[in-house]
């Protein structure tokens, strides 16, 4: 069965801290892996797309990285703004030629000032 | 910008009351999709549709259904709502670019069926 793993489930960082959330994977027919953010109430936002191993992408303060296991999403210097739920979900073969995607239940990210 | 409307951003329905909820994107995609996001289990995927008419069962499509009558529009419906679909009920839509698609996501439509 496809699974999507998201460690740690909470983090609470102080402002300035740097840290690393993961997002762990054992799909098969991987096509592509994306970040979104989610506010409290609110949709999900999208961040990133990685679709290959050793892929990077940079915005702002965030960085995400993919190897064939799993992807990092690097904060840099994080502000009390960056405070969010963080999901990532991988693409994957539904049957047929359609794809879908399939969610980790996402890291609460807090910043303290 | 992508833009993806839901009808609503509360909702109060009664047992066995019929619900309808409706989302309206203004990208001319092809797929849209809904889920629900209940806490400890993350989104879901209900069902999805990539073309108008069509609509094929996510993973928890049991007690729903869905119509796409034009391409911009994607509803979902409860025919006899219980209290277990409270729920954070989230609509995206999304196309297909050499072979490379993006979710978008709506606002989100907060359910609570008494």
């Amino acid at each position: 069965e496809d699974q999507v793993t998201q460690s740690p489930e909470a983090l609470r960082l102080q402002e300035g801290e740097s840290s690393s959330l993961n997002c762990s994977y054992t799909v098969s027919g991987l096509r592509g892996l994306f970040w979104y953010r989610q506010d409290p109430g609110k949709g999900p936002e999208f961040l990133f797309t990685l679709y290959s191993a050793g892929e990077e992408k940079e915005k702002e303060r965030l960085k995400a990285t993919l190897t064939k296991k799993e992807s990092f999403l690097h904060i840099t210097a994080p502000k009390p703004e960056d405070s969010a739920t963080y999901l990532c979900a991988v693409r994957i073969l539904s049957g047929g030629s359609n794809y879908k995607l399939t969610f980790g239940k996402g890291t609460l990210l807090t910043v303290n000032p | 910008d992508v833009k993806v409307t839901q009808s609503s951003r509360y909702l109060v329905k009664r047992t066995g009351e019929k619900v309808f909820l409706e989302c309206v994107q203004d990208m001319d995609h092809e797929n849209m999709f809904w889920y629900r996001q209940d806490p400890g289990l993350g989104l879901r995927l209900i069902y999805f549709s990539y073309d108008v008419k069509m609509k094929e069962k996510g993973d928890i499509p049991e007690g729903y259904s869905v119509s796409r009558e034009k391409k911009e529009r994607f509803s979902l419906i409860l025919e006899s709502a219980s209290t277990n679909q409270t729920s954070m009920y989230l609509c995206a839509s999304s196309f297909l670019e050499r072979k490379k698609e993006t979710q978008y996501f709506g606002p989100g439509t907060r359910l609570l069926v008494l």
